[in-house]
């Protein structure tokens, strides 16, 4: 595909379970974004991997969040024991560089009830 | 620290009128100022950009002005249209990542 691809688009799940959410950049780009949106809000970043630099990590919430980036690609993010408050739509974005256009992904809505 | 300041939070404009939106950064090594727009329930897309190498660019109804000095940079939207309603956010970057202001939700009344 030529555009940032997430999956699931749409994800309910209970309280206490973990839930894994999946973002394919573009092919190439080197910066991959995570950020998080509640409804009429802001971008709240989470996590950023450039190339094969240590993840700057510094917008993760609480340890129940992480993420990886596997081969410079595809990256996963999973959130562990979901409370309510992590209801929110998950967006993504990959850039060739750091001072380049990025391009996002449709997003997750995650739903924790 | 990485502060990105975007005023106003939101904004009412009139059909044909001016919107101004204004983004003040604190970190000196940005070089990438972009604004980007979005629609509800999709994902933000670039809708204009400029390197510190301008005060300003046009591109059709949409200007970015960029003030170094003052470490700021605005996006000014004349004529304005109902299409236009969406939220905005500036997004200044270089070496480290981008950082994205808070958004201002932008209303076009007919």
């Amino acid at each position: 595909g030529a555009g940032v691809s997430q999956s699931p688009s749409n994800k309910v799940t209970e309280k206490g379970k973990d839930v894994e959410l999946r973002c394919d950049p573009i092919s190439g780009h080197t910066a991959l974004y995570w950020y998080r949106q509640s409804l009429g809000q802001g971008l709240e970043f989470l996590i950023y991997f450039q190339g094969n630099s240590a993840p700057d990590k510094s917008g993760l919430p609480s340890d129940r969040f992480s993420a990886e980036r596997t081969g410079g690609s595809v990256s996963t993010l999973t959130i562990q024991r979901t409370q309510q408050e992590d209801s929110a739509v998950y967006l993504c974005a990959s850039s060739l560089q750091t001072d380049t256009e990025a391009f996002f992904g449709q997003g997750t809505r995650l739903t924790v009830v | 620290q990485q502060q990105v300041k975007q005023s106003p939070q939101s904004l009412i404009v009139q059909k044909g009128g001016i919107s101004i939106i204004n983004c003040a950064y604190e970190n000196t090594a940005f070089d990438y100022f972009p604004w980007y727009q979005q629609f509800p329930g999709k994902g933000p897309a670039l809708l204009i950009a400029i390197r510190p190498d301008v005060s300003e660019k046009k591109e059709g109804r949409f200007t970015i002005s960029f003030n170094k000095s003052a470490k700021q940079f605005s996006l000014h939207i004349m004529d304005s249209q109902p299409g236009d309603s969406a939220t905005y956010f500036c997004a200044p970057g270089g070496f480290q990542k981008l950082v994205f202001g808070t958004g201002t939700r932008l209303l076009v009344s007919p």
